[in-house]
């Protein structure tokens, strides 16, 4: 499984927007780019994910590198509930439906 | 109630015995997977299965032992507990279609402490 690197926190402030970052120089073009969030003591749960094109819906927006070696997940005006681990995750199209978690990045809302 | 449930959420158990967790879904769908979640760490996958009577291993299957007989249940069991195995438990759950990239939906957990 192609590999991404995040950095292992980030701190924002609450109704700024936040940009999580993450490489991935050696996806495939086979990959998808998933975002998942785990909320303190709770499961994962699905943010977002694309392929080529950025992509918007209500929870955040994902921007894609040209070359697709760096995507950012944005969130438009972090609030204190967004406060969790990001996970940013490959996922071959045709592979099996497993999903590869890494380290993620903690963010932290300042009130 | 509709979703994803673990069962139990809480569970304290002794070096060597035998240890079943629950997983129920109510969405009939295809697939369903097992990870870990050591303390400060990410996910791991366990095992997952992709139909009833159809399993395949994960990263860490060691020690574990999964069967799905019907679509709506996952039980994951480990046979022999050691307390490497002491972690949170999460069962999640995704349908065959493409929508939402195969979006898993995850359980609240199971906090599994071995002594």
């Amino acid at each position: 499984d192609a590999k991404t690197t995040q950095p292992n926190s980030m701190e924002s402030n609450e109704e700024e927007p936040v940009h999580l970052p993450c490489n991935h120089s050696t996806i495939s073009g086979t990959d998808y780019i998933h975002w998942y969030r785990q909320l303190p003591s709770q499961g994962p749960e699905y943010v977002i994910h694309g392929l080529t094109s950025n992509v918007n819906n209500r929870m955040a927006s994902l921007a894609i590198a040209e070359d697709r070696k760096s995507s950012t997940l944005i969130l438009h005006r972090a609030t204190l509930r967004d406060a969790a681990v990001y996970y940013c995750i490959l996922r071959d199209t045709w592979g099996a439906q497993k999903l590869v978690f890494g380290q993620g990045t903690r963010l932290t809302i300042n009130p | 109630d509709a979703g994803i449930t673990q069962s139990p959420r809480y569970k304290i158990t002794e070096t060597g015995r035998q240890v079943t967790l629950m997983c129920h879904q109510t969405w009939s769908h295809s697939y369903m997977f097992w990870y870990r979640q050591d303390l400060g760490h990410g996910l791991r996958l366990i095992y997952y299965s992709a139909a009833a009577d159809i399993t395949d291993k994960g990263e860490v299957p060691d020690g574990y032992v999964v069967s799905r007989s019907k679509t709506e249940n996952f039980p994951l069991t480990l046979e022999s507990a050691t307390r490497s195995q002491t972690s949170v438990y999460f069962c999640a759950s995704s349908e065959r279609r493409a929508a939402r990239g195969y979006e898993q939906y995850f359980g609240p957990g199971t906090r599994l402490t071995v002594t």
